[in-house]
């Protein structure tokens, strides 16, 4: 859904096990969903999409849940590394007003301890 | 195959100047769009354009905030008599066809900050 100005939820994991950030998102027409990774003082780095006719689909160390009956997107990134460390934002593709755009959620912040 | 290029990367403007921020799309890529990030939080969507044509501005502050992408050279989002509250992280995507059917990518951003 909608970002709003909130503090970042953030998630801490170890290096090496396995992380879950998790996205609830807000129009059930909407029907394509990305996962971007976004470094400090950089841009965001597309990640991974799944479209509204899958449930899951694979990257290499990551894996897009999406269950449409609760409207929740999810990232799982395996063995997690120190370079994994950065802000994660799912967005949607959602038709207002007769245009398709994106909306991005708040985002979540992954630090990765040594 | 380079990506989408932003300029400046920092712009420092004093209330009541302009700012212009230029953005290159990725080759081959016609659709560009221009979100807003303040710290700690998502992109907000401004506005969405296609070679010479504004197709979506419903994110686009009703004064002061013009953007184009002309038929030759960069997308241009210009900011008119800025003020301290336009201080954010600019940043401009591409896609190759709509937000609706591909994957759009980013630029590094321009950081503006207004004295």
């Amino acid at each position: 859904g909608e970002s709003v100005g909130l503090h970042l939820p953030t998630l801490s994991v170890q290096e090496g096990d396995n992380s879950i950030i998790n996205c609830a998102y807000s129009n059930s027409a909407s029907d394509y969903f990305i996962w971007y990774k976004q470094e400090s003082g950089k841009g965001p780095q597309f990640i991974i999409d799944i479209r509204s006719n899958m449930d899951k689909r694979q990257g290499q160390r990551v894996t897009v849940l999406l269950n449409k009956t609760v409207k929740h997107l999810s990232l799982q990134i395996a063995a997690t590394q120190p370079g994994d460390s950065a802000v994660y934002f799912c967005a949607e593709n959602i038709r207002i007003q007769g245009a398709q755009k994106l909306v991005f959620g708040q985002g979540t912040r992954l630090t990765i301890n040594p | 195959n380079a990506g989408v290029m932003q300029n400046p990367r920092h712009l420092v403007r004093r209330r009541g100047q302009e700012a212009r921020l230029r953005c290159s799309p990725m080759k081959g890529h016609s659709h560009v769009y221009w979100y807003r990030q303040l710290p700690e939080e998502g992109l907000k969507f401004m506005v969405y354009l296609q070679k010479e044509n504004i197709i979506d501005e419903s994110g686009m502050p009703k004064e002061r905030f013009s953007a184009e992408f002309p038929k030759e050279g960069p997308s241009i989002l210009r900011i008119q008599q800025v003020v301290r509250g336009d201080s954010a992280a600019y940043f401009c995507a591409s896609s190759k066809q709509g937000p609706h059917t591909d994957t759009q990518y980013f630029g590094p951003g321009t950081r503006l900050t207004v004295l």
